[in-house]
């Protein structure tokens, strides 16, 4: 199984500024099978970024996503208020599918 | 519109079953594979199946496996998740989702059914 490591686990940033979210997977991924959700308190999560860099449909441009083999980072930048929340990697490159911890992206 | 509702969720002693359901909607159900993925009161996400979609190709998380079933209904638009010999810690909210394959990124998820399994 492959485990995601998410890091920093919080990250404190103010609105405008830009953010970095990591993703250390314990093995390769295969063929950048990763991707990046948004989860809003009592809401279901909402993907950003499959593939590695491929943003989902109606995912502004503020949103990135880059990376491969066992290193992934997710940037988002202008930092909006609705932006801090929580943010999962997924990789479905093999069996089992994992999810990482969590990255909580909150204002300073 | 895409839409994803479970149910079958509850309150379930330890070592009982529960089969939660999935209707599927504002999509071409047969043309995606479908998961359930968990969330515990408070934690993070745990993918828990996916199934492709014409059920050739299915797959378990460990921590379920031998317990948990998944299939599907193309001619119902549904998915479904038979959970036997429930624990304490199979306590979660329970979405499905779509994508590709029973490997894949998930496109759109409902909005949960709730599983407490307790005595």
């Amino acid at each position: 199984e492959i485990v995601l490591t998410q890091s920093p686990g919080t990250l404190s940033l103010s609105p405008g500024e830009s953010a970095t979210l990591s993703c250390r997977a314990s093995q390769s991924v295969s063929s950048t099978y990763l991707a990046w959700y948004q989860q809003k308190p009592g809401q279901a999560p909402r993907l950003l970024i499959y593939d590695s860099s491929n943003r989902a449909t109606g995912i502004p441009d503020r949103f990135s996503g880059s990376g491969s083999g066992t290193d992934f980072s997710l940037t988002i930048n202008r930092l909006e208020p609705e932006d801090f929340t929580v943010y999962y990697c997924q990789q479905y490159g093999s069996s089992p599918v994992t999810f990482g911890q969590g990255t909580r992206l909150e204002i300073k | 519109e895409v839409q994803l509702v479970e149910s079958g969720g509850g309150l379930v002693q330890p070592g009982r079953s529960l089969r939660l359901s999935c209707a599927a909607s504002g999509f071409t159900f047969d043309d995606y594979g479908m998961h359930w993925v968990r969330q515990a009161p408070g934690k993070g996400l745990e993918w828990v199946s996916g199934i492709n979609w014409n059920s050739n190709y299915i797959a378990y998380a460990d921590s379920v496996k031998g317990r948990f079933t998944i299939s599907r209904d193309n001619g119902k638009n549904s998915l479904y998740l038979q959970m036997n010999s429930l624990r304490a810690e199979d306590t979660a909210l329970y979405y499905c989702a779509n994508g590709f394959g029973e490997l894949s990124h998930l496109l759109f998820w409902g909005q949960g059914t709730p599983v407490t399994v307790s005595s």
